[in-house]
């Protein structure tokens, strides 16, 4: 049973260039969230998918975007890159069972893909 | 305002002794609350949830937490820690309202042998 996948592992970027990530769910889960962990610091909740759509979103600006695709997966697009940016940014995958207000306790966490802004 | 707090940023045990990790925790509601364990590099493993019912839950590798309501607390705990426990421990709050965990800053373990 494949676990939550992300690539690319490693990724070094200019400010002002734009990233993308992806993440692969783990088999059977159909929420993706992201979160952003700097440098000593806990992870930060960026956003969550659900059916395609961002359902959750915290305190992060419009830089940042997400999508998501019929199969789940999921990509974290942030724009215009700044040094603040650089951080591992984690995907986590879950199960919304009962439909579009459900509750996803169950979060389970990506390898994470680490970002450096140079 | 909900929120996480662990005390603890650096613990160092030696090989064998007990650990006790502290995490309290801000919420208005019954709180679901996680420990999770990130290693150099890696991402996040869950080692325990508590959700309801039984205070002391059991988790992986031989941890185990008590969820303590009056005191706000989730407190981590292993009784032998062995060398390869060194890492980085993180509490967590699921916020409902916005389906989202909210994590304390981490406590991290060093085993000296």
């Amino acid at each position: 049973d494949a676990g939550v996948t992300q690539s690319p592992t490693h990724l070094i970027k200019t400010r002002g260039q734009q990233v993308t990530l992806r993440c692969s769910p783990k088999s059977g889960h159909d929420t993706v969230s992201w979160y952003q962990q700097a440098l000593g610091q806990g992870p930060q909740f960026i956003f969550q998918y659900y059916e395609e759509e961002e359902r959750q979103r915290g305190n992060f600006p419009d830089r940042f975007s997400g999508h998501q695709f019929p199969n789940y997966s999921s990509e974290l697009n942030v724009n215009a890159l700044l040094l603040g940016d650089s951080a591992l940014y984690l995907c986590a995958s879950s199960l919304a069972s009962g439909g579009p207000g459900a509750i996803s306790y169950e979060q389970y966490f990506g390898p994470g893909t680490r970002l450096t802004v140079t | 305002a909900q929120s996480v707090t662990q005390p603890d940023i650096h613990i160092t045990v030696s090989e064998g002794a007990s650990l006790e990790l502290r995490c309290n925790y801000s919420y208005g509601a019954t709180p679901y609350l996680f420990w999770y364990v990130q290693s150099p590099g890696q991402g996040l493993q869950l080692l325990l949830k508590y959700f309801s019912g039984d205070t002391l839950v059991q988790g992986i590798k031989g941890f185990e937490a008590e969820f303590k309501r009056s005191q706000s607390s989730f407190n981590l705990r292993k009784p032998s820690v062995h060398w390869s426990d060194a890492a980085e421990y993180f509490c967590a709050l699921f916020s409902g309202g916005y389906n989202k965990l909210i994590f304390g800053a981490g406590t991290r373990l060093a085993v000296h042998p």
